[in-house]
């Protein structure tokens, strides 16, 4: 099946500092990438839609300005947490669809000091 | 608004018996359905799905129903073995013309499947 990567797969980081996480389609192009974050206990929420080659589409409540995504390829897209503050620690989960399914990476563990 | 409901947050079922887990939905738009399994700090991994135009989807081990008149859908895995421990999630989506669609998500129930 396909495989999505994301990297790094846990980060800590110090409030004020800016994180990049990397979600990569590694045996299809997916012109669609979607990012989700997931707090403990909870269902995963949908941030935003990444589409190659034009800007994401936010969903109602996520900051566009604090969660920057980047679709620069087909096979890659990144989701920049600026400014990280500790409400920003969660678990943040991209998906990348090809033209039946959609695959979820693994997650990158988010923990903002 | 939570539109995908998973009201059970968790279940424990014996090795060998069926697991049942349900999922109802609030949104009519709503016509392609799927079920994703997911472990602890990994991503969900797709089970199984099932379009609105039929009520019975099986594959091996794990078979979903859809009920459209009562908005509701059930996993049923037989026999249940304890791999099969993990979150579930129930998702839908909604047709969206000339984007992809998103996929709404329910909760999730955490399986625990007993020796």
């Amino acid at each position: 099946g396909a495989v999505v990567s994301q990297h790094p797969s846990w980060v800590i980081c110090k409030s004020g500092t800016s994180v990049k996480i990397e979600c990569r389609s590694l045996d299809f192009q997916a012109t669609t990438m979607f990012w989700y974050r997931q707090f403990p206990k909870q269902s995963l929420m949908l941030m935003a839609t990444s589409n190659e080659g034009s800007k994401a589409t936010y969903e109602q409540g996520v900051e566009k300005d604090k969660f920057l995504i980047n679709h620069a390829s087909l096979t890659l897209s990144t989701l920049t947490v600026t400014s990280a503050h500790p409400e920003d620690s969660s678990f943040y989960i991209c998906s990348a669809r090809d033209r039946v399914k959609q695959f979820f990476g693994p997650g990158t563990r988010l923990t903002v000091l | 608004d939570q539109q995908v409901k998973q009201n059970s947050p968790s279940l424990s079922v014996q090795e060998g018996r069926i697991s049942i887990l349900n999922c109802d939905y609030t949104n009519s738009m709503f016509d392609y359905f799927l079920w994703y399994k997911k472990y602890p700090a990994e991503g969900p991994t797709f089970l199984i799905s099932i379009s609105s135009i039929k009520d019975k989807n099986e594959d091996g081990r794990f078979t979903v129903f859809l009920n459209k008149s009562a908005k509701h859908l059930s996993l049923h895995i037989v026999p249940s073995q304890p791999g099969d421990s993990a979150v579930y999630f129930c998702a839908a989506s909604a047709p969206t013309a000339g984007t992809a669609s998103k996929l709404t998500f329910g909760t999730g129930t955490r399986l625990q499947v007993t020796l």
